[in-house]
Formats: C-alpha cells, structure tokens, sequence
C-alpha cells in the first residue's frame, strides 16, 4: 500500500528555520516525482515543486523559487520542504504527494500526505 | 504560467441534484486535466484523470469531460458525503502545474 506520512505539525518564529518531512513507502521511492502544495488559511491549493529522487532533478514555481528548498533522502525514502527564513505569509496546510505519470508530460497526485501544518507568528 | 479558472465559485444544492462545475484554462492544455474533492481539514482526494479517467474506487456518478481548454465535472445524484471543495488542476507541458481557485458546494 501506497503511503506518505508527513512530519508534525510546527509553531515557529519569523525568521527562523524549519525543514518538514514526507516518508513515503509502498512503491519505488526513487522512480517517481514527489511534490508539496500550499494551502494558506481559507484558500485554495497552490502547487509549489517537485522533485526526482533517483536523481534529485527539482522544478519550482516561479513565484516560490528562493523561498524554499525542495530535497530527498533515498536512502530513507523521505523528502523535505526546507525555509531558511520563515515569514508570517509562510503559515498554511503543506500537503505532499505524489505525482503519477498518465502519458507525456501528463501528471496527477494520486497518493497525498496527511498535511503538515506550519503556524508562524511573533 | 497557465491560469486555471473555475466556475461557479461556490454552489448550493440538494441530495439528489445532478451538478456541474466548469473549469477553464488560459491556454489548451489537451487532456492534461484532473479533478480533486476535498473535505473540511482533510487532505485532497483525486476523483478524475486525463479529463474524463475515473480513478479507481471513485462512484461511477462523478464524470469529466472536455479538451482544449473547456473542462467540466458531473455528479449526476449528490450524495450527503459529496459536499466538499472541489479543485481542478492542469499539469501540460512544463511546471508550475496549477490549480483552479476551487468550488464549493453546499448542501441548500
């Protein structure tokens, strides 16, 4: 059986660092995407990047990259969203999940985490 | 990037009710579109693939269809269980692969 079982949620301090955490199991780690999406407060779903861990290839969205880092540990199956600086705006639902290939550059999530939530406040 | 916009933004209706929800995209993205429900302080739950694939345990009564850039999502009886959010997202050609603002749907 297909799982991601995300890290706890966190209550941090702007400007401080914080790495969350996505192990998967069930499936071959290295040989599919895995990616994390945003969901500030009351909001939709924002797609934030995603990354390969048989070889660590990444792709973010434009408006993130900078923001965050996206990382993987095959040897734990595990992969992480990282901030080396925490804002406010930084508080939202983290949702990890795995993106399936459906022909071409064709993807969707099939398998999701159950959700980090990350509260930064002074 | 390709702008993702759904409508209505939020619907009220009954058991029993058929409903559509559209989605359209800034650009064609062919059949690169997938529907997702999601309930209050759940994780998302993909219902469609590929614009009209019905993934694997979900109720024959959700269907998609569309091409191009016009996409709708059906639920042709809604069940007490169906009111949730729902979310279509576009994954063609090259990332970010966004989704749509989201719809609502209540019970009226």
């Amino acid at each position: 059986e297909v799982q991601l079982v995300q890290s706890g949620a966190e209550v941090k301090k702007p400007g401080e660092s914080l790495k969350i955490s996505c192990k998967g199991s069930g499936y071959s780690f290295t040989n599919y995407w895995i990616g994390w999406v945003r969901q500030m407060p009351g909001k939709g779903l924002e797609w934030m990047g995603i990354i390969y861990p048989g070889d660590s290839k990444t792709r973010y969205s434009p408006s993130l990259q900078g923001q965050v880092t996206i990382s993987a540990d095959k040897s734990i199956t595990t992969a992480y969203l990282q901030w080396n600086s925490l804002r406010a705006s930084d508080t939202a639902m983290y949702y990890c999940a795995r993106p399936y290939p459906c022909g071409g550059d064709c993807y969707y999530f099939d398998y999701w985490g159950q959700g980090t939530l990350v509260t930064v406040s002074s | 990037d390709i702008q993702m916009t759904q409508s209505p933004s939020s619907l009220s209706a009954s058991v029993g009710d058929r409903v559509t929800i559209t989605c359209r995209a800034s650009q064609s993205i062919s059949y690169y579109l997938h529907w997702y429900q999601q309930r209050p302080g759940k994780a998302p739950k993909l219902l469609i693939y590929a614009a009209s694939s019905l993934q694997s345990g979900v109720p024959s009564r959700f269907s998609g269809s569309g091409s191009g850039t016009d996409f709708t999502l059906t639920i042709s009886s809604l069940q007490p269980e169906d009111f949730a959010t729902y979310y279509c997202q576009q994954s063609y050609s090259t990332p970010p692969y966004t989704f749509g603002q989201g719809t609502k749907l209540e019970i009226k």
